[in-house]
């Protein structure tokens, strides 16, 4: 069975500084993995995915990931922290087959304190 | 580009009353087509999802039917709602198996 963990329901980073909000899967064969941003009363954002090629993705609004398939983990990165990131993030995968659902991890808050 | 489509924004509605959600997609063809509910801002329980006109899975036995008429058309239904059923409902249409979901804005239902 697929599965998504994001072990963090919340992250606290000051403004500046870099940020990492984890994630780790558990899929049969190659993972399709994605990662969603939300706004207060908003629909979720689509950020980054990996297909497939090189490990590191770079997404919108300077975000990046990077897929470790030896740890089974996607973490979501940035550089230096926005106050205007401060968000609900929420990673997904989704197997290789003909299983059309995506599967989301429960979100982490990400707070930047200014 | 496509663009997805909600509404209503926001719905209050008494226990015991039908509900009717819907979701529509513009500038693409044939989408996978998915129903969300999420309770208290945290995480996605998929409630429907479809691959065509007239397809669609289940994936939790509960009070909620959908339907989709056309293409690009999804509706959310309820013959009588429970307060359980209160939450925010995403719609959300992906173009394929390797590819990401588009969410529309999201439908805050309240049933007092």
């Amino acid at each position: 069975a697929q599965s998504v963990a994001q072990p963090e329901d919340q992250v606290n980073v000051a403004e500046g500084n870099p940020l990492t909000v984890k994630c780790t899967y558990s899929v049969s064969g190659n993972p399709y993995l994605f990662w969603y941003v939300q706004y207060p009363n908003r629909g979720l954002q689509f950020l980054l995915k990996y297909i497939t090629g090189d490990n590191l993705v770079k997404g919108s609004y300077g975000f990046e990931a990077e897929f470790n398939k030896s740890q089974t983990s996607f973490h979501l990165k940035k550089p230096s922290a926005l106050v205007s990131d401060s968000a609900l993030y929420f990673c997904a995968v989704r197997a290789m087959n003909r299983d059309d659902k995506i599967i989301f991890g429960k979100g982490t808050r990400l707070h930047i304190l200014p | 580009s496509q663009t997805i489509h909600q509404w209503p924004a926001t719905l209050v509605q008494p226990v015991g009353s039908p509900l009717s959600l819907e979701c529509t997609v513009e500038g693409t063809s044939n989408p996978n087509l998915y129903w969300y509910r999420q309770a208290a801002g945290r995480g996605l329980q998929l409630l429907f999802y479809s691959v065509g006109i007239g397809q669609i899975s289940s994936e939790v036995p509960q009070n909620l039917s959908a339907s989709r008429p056309q293409d690009r058309q999804f509706i959310l239904s309820s013959k009588k709602l429970l307060l359980s059923d209160s939450g925010f409902y995403l719609c959300a249409w992906g173009p394929g198996l390797a590819n990401e979901q588009y969410f529309g804005p999201g439908t805050r239902l309240t049933v007092t």
